[in-house]
């Protein structure tokens, strides 16, 4: 079965500090990993997306990697601001193009304090 | 310019009743899917819809009947709702299938007592 594991599930981190969250997947062959962000009481909104030939995107203060070798993929967060504080989820599209086959992680809860 | 919206956005009913969820988008988006969000299991997919008239079952069907005979309206039914559906709902749309990016509604959250 395809899983999706992120890592930590939560964090808290004073404001203008870095961090970086972790996500690990099973899924392969794999067409694409994006990383939304989820504010409380919110649908999630797409961050970044990344094919499988692709390392590195970024997206503001948002950068995202992926070693296609290893199954890893991160998300650093660069100077980070209270607006920061939401649920981050990796999401892996399988190269099949099923939607059935789309696969969650559970997310890692940010919290960024003052 | 609305994108994906959902209604109600809280609802509270008791054990064995019908709920129906509804889903609306402008975009045109083919697809469309139901998801449900639980503390420890992230979103899973419910159903979801190719086009007008297809729907399929996604991880999690059991106890929800969905149906599209409009590309802008998804709505899910519960037929008799139970406390282990309790949950917060969400539905998404996407210009085409898993590789494309999903634009999320706001989400219903659902108490079934």
């Amino acid at each position: 079965k395809n899983q999706v594991e992120q890592s930590p599930q939560s964090l808290i981190i004073l404001e203008g500090k870095n961090c970086t969250l972790q996500c690990n997947y099973t899924v392969s062959p794999f067409s694409n990993l994006r990383w939304y962000k989820q504010d409380t009481g919110r649908g999630p909104v797409s961050l970044t997306i990344m094919t499988f030939s692709e390392n590195t995107k970024s997206n503001g203060r948002y950068t995202a990697t992926l070693d296609a070798d290893t199954k890893q993929s991160s998300l650093h967060i660069t100077a980070s601001q209270l607006s920061d504080s939401a649920s981050y989820i990796c999401v892996v599209s399988p190269f099949s193009g099923s939607a059935r086959q789309l696969t969650f992680g559970s997310g890692t809860q940010l919290t960024v304090l003052p | 310019d609305a994108g994906i919206t959902q209604s109600p956005r809280y609802k509270i009913t008791e054990t064995g009743r019908q709920v129906t969820l509804m889903c609306h988008q402008t975009w045109s988006h083919s697809y469309m899917f139901w998801y449900r969000q639980d503390l420890g299991h992230g979103l899973r997919l419910i159903y979801y819809s190719a086009a007008a008239d297809i729907t399929d079952k996604g991880e999690v069907p059991d106890g929800y009947v969905v149906s599209r005979s409009k590309t802008e309206n998804f709505p899910l039914t519960l037929e008799s709702a139970t406390r282990s559906q309790t949950s917060v709902y969400f539905c998404a749309s996407s210009l085409a299938g898993a590789y494309n990016e999903q634009f999320f509604g706001p989400g219903t959250r659902l108490t079934v007592l």
